[in-house]
């Protein structure tokens, strides 16, 4: 049994780019959630995807969308990257909207200049 | 103000000490869970919690729903013990749809 696996590790874009980061989530796993956390604060909800759809969401603009795919696996893409985006962005898989708990990726480090 | 507050932020002790990490929140909660970060950033979930009290190994996790206070305790610490100890909340009703609401975390060193 594998657990979430998020790429890339670390990744550098410029201002006003776009980029798309990527989540496996643990087999069995229906459901894949995205946070952000900034430099020395606790993670923040982007929103969460249940059987391919949004199903909840946190306070961040439109340009943060999302994808899951038919095998669960998940997508984050962000447009028109601010330096504010800055932050390690984590993914965590769980079964039934997290009735059973949550595993985490280790995440990626994101840095916008 | 914060839904979810800990304390203390920082904690530096000697191995062998028992450790408490304190969680308050605000907010109605279907479950509480604590999480463990490494540098690095992965983060290992270490308790789900929606009433009484859970054990695993030197890890002890327990929950006042009526006080809306959870604590995490550590018996016999060991250096390999520091990280940052996040509290996150489920919010009732959300129906895991609002994500976790988490607090910042208390960063523990333990000392040899």
């Amino acid at each position: 049994e594998t657990g979430v696996t998020q790429s890339p590790t670390h990744l550098i874009k410029t201002r006003g780019q776009q980029v798309t980061l990527r989540c496996s989530s643990q087999s069995g796993h229906n459901t894949v959630s995205w946070y952000q956390q900034a430099l020395g604060q606790g993670p923040q909800f982007i929103f969460q995807y249940y059987r391919e759809e949004e199903n909840g969401r946190g306070n961040f603009p439109p340009r943060f969308s999302g994808l899951q795919f038919p095998n669960y696996s998940s997508e984050l893409n962000v447009n028109a990257l601010e330096l504010d985006d800055s932050a390690l962005y984590l993914c965590a898989s769980s079964l039934l909207q997290g009735a059973l708990g949550y595993t985490f990726g280790s995440g990626t480090r994101l840095t916008v200049v | 103000k914060n839904e979810v507050e800990q304390s203390p932020q920082n904690l530096t002790a000697q191995e062998g000490e028992f450790i408490t990490i304190n969680c308050s929140y605000s907010v109605g909660i279907s479950a509480l869970h604590w999480l463990q970060q490494h540098p690095g950033g992965g983060i290992v979930s270490l308790f789900m919690l929606s009433s009484g009290k859970k054990k695993h190994g030197r890890l002890i996790a327990t929950i006042n729903i009526q006080e809306k206070h959870s604590s995490l305790h550590i018996t016999a610490s060991h250096p390999r013990d520091s990280a940052v100890y996040i509290c996150a909340v489920e919010k009732v009703g959300g129906g895991g749809a609002d994500g976790l609401t988490f607090g910042k975390g208390t960063h523990l060193i333990i000392q040899p």
